[in-house]
Parts: C-alpha cells; structure tokens; sequence
C-alpha cells in the first residue's frame, strides 16, 4: 500500500532555532517528492522538489534531503522565523502510469519568539 | 490567469443541497487535481484530470461526488445531497503534465455544511 508518514505530527521550537522535518514513504515505483508549506487558510506553497537522482535541495533557509534506497525525506529549516509557523506537507508521486499522488498529513511548525 | 483561481472562497450550504464548486486552472497547465482537507488533517486525494484522458477518479468517497473538466480548462467539482461530514477545505492544484512538476495550488473553497 502507498503511504507517507510524516513525523513529528506537531512541533514548537523558539524563534532563531533549527528544525528538522521526516518523512517516511512507501510509495512505489517512486517518481518524485515535494515538500510544500501551507499557511493557515491558505493553499499550499512549493519548497522542493526531488526526483530519484536527487539528494538534497535548498530553498532559502529550507533544505531537503532525500534517500531513495531508505526511502526517508527531511525538511531542515535554519535559523526559524516566526513566519514559518504553518504546516509542511510531504507529496510522494508514484509513476504508476496513472500517475498516483500521495499526501502526508503534515506536521505543524509552531515557531515562538 | 497568473495563479489557480477557486470559487467561491467559502460557501455555506444547507444539509442536502447540491454544491458546485469551480477551479480555473493555470492556462497551459494540461493536470488538474481536487483534494478535501478536513479541520485538521491532511489533504486527501478525489479526483485527476490529465490532458484528454479519462480522469482518474479513485479518490471520489461517494457517488454524491462528480467533478468535470472541458479540455484543459475550467473545472468543476459538484456535491449532490451535501452531507456534515463533507464539510471541509477543497482545493484545487494544477500542474504542466505528469513529470517532475510543482503542483500550483488555489486557495481553496471553504464549504460548510448546516
């Protein structure tokens, strides 16, 4: 069964920290992944994209990384602002012809000053 | 348009109305998606569009559930008889094609059912 399990579910850390996110897939055959923030409210809003030859990726303070043989993703954030409380969604596409995309259920960023 | 385009913002309905809700996507964008996101949880898949093919509608959780698409333009999503439980955020997302593309999504239509 496709899955992405995304952890922690929720997290707080204090204005100026560094955070890491995780995402766990079981998608297969593997296409790409993305990470997305999704503001309250609001749709939500590409970080990265990965595809299986890539390992890392930055965007800004976001860096994602991505092991295709342990099949783990990680969002790491640096240096945290408060604007980057908002939920980050994992997105793995399998290539299954059909082109089947599977959603994480997120993990909320709470960032504090 | 310059971003994917929803309406109405939000809709409140009455239990057993008929809803429909619209997805102007990114002209060129040849995918267009549909998700549910229920309070608190992650976006659920309904319903792929793609080119002129047959859409791929495994994630539709009920035959009250229909969604259209001319070509690759608007698209339509409709929910007949709504239900409480089809209260939720649905978006909308479209994309180049299949390929490594970044989905860009629309801001949604918060629906509320009373």
């Amino acid at each position: 069964k496709n899955q992405v399990e995304q952890s922690p579910q929720s997290l707080i850390i204090l204005e100026g920290k560094n955070c890491t996110l995780q995402c766990n897939y079981t998608v297969s055959p593997f296409s790409n992944l993305r990470w997305y923030k999704q503001d309250t409210g609001r749709g939500p809003v590409s970080l990265t994209i990965m595809t299986f030859s890539e390992n890392t990726k930055s965007n800004g303070r976001y860096t994602a990384t991505l092991d295709a043989d342990t099949k783990q993703s990680s969002l790491h954030i640096t240096a945290s602002q408060l604007s980057d409380s908002a939920s980050y969604i994992c997105v793995v596409s399998a290539n299954t012809g059909g082109f089947k995309t599977i959603f994480g259920a997120g993990t909320r960023l709470f960032v504090k000053a | 348009g310059a971003g994917v385009s929803q309406s109405p913002s939000n809709k409140v309905t009455e239990k057993g109305k008929d809803v429909e809700l619209r997805c102007d996507p990114i002209s060129g964008h040849t995918a267009l998606y549909w998700y549910r996101q229920r309070l608190g949880q992650g976006l659920e898949f309904l319903i792929y569009f793609q080119g002129n093919s047959a859409p791929d509608k495994s994630g539709l959780p009920s035959d009250r559930f229909s969604a259209e698409r001319t070509g690759e333009s608007v698209s339509t999503l409709t929910i007949q008889r709504t239900q409480q439980e089809d209260s939720a955020v649905y978006l909308c997302a479209s994309s180049e094609g299949t390929g490594p593309y970044g989905y860009t999504f629309g801001s949604g239509t918060r629906l509320t059912v009373v």
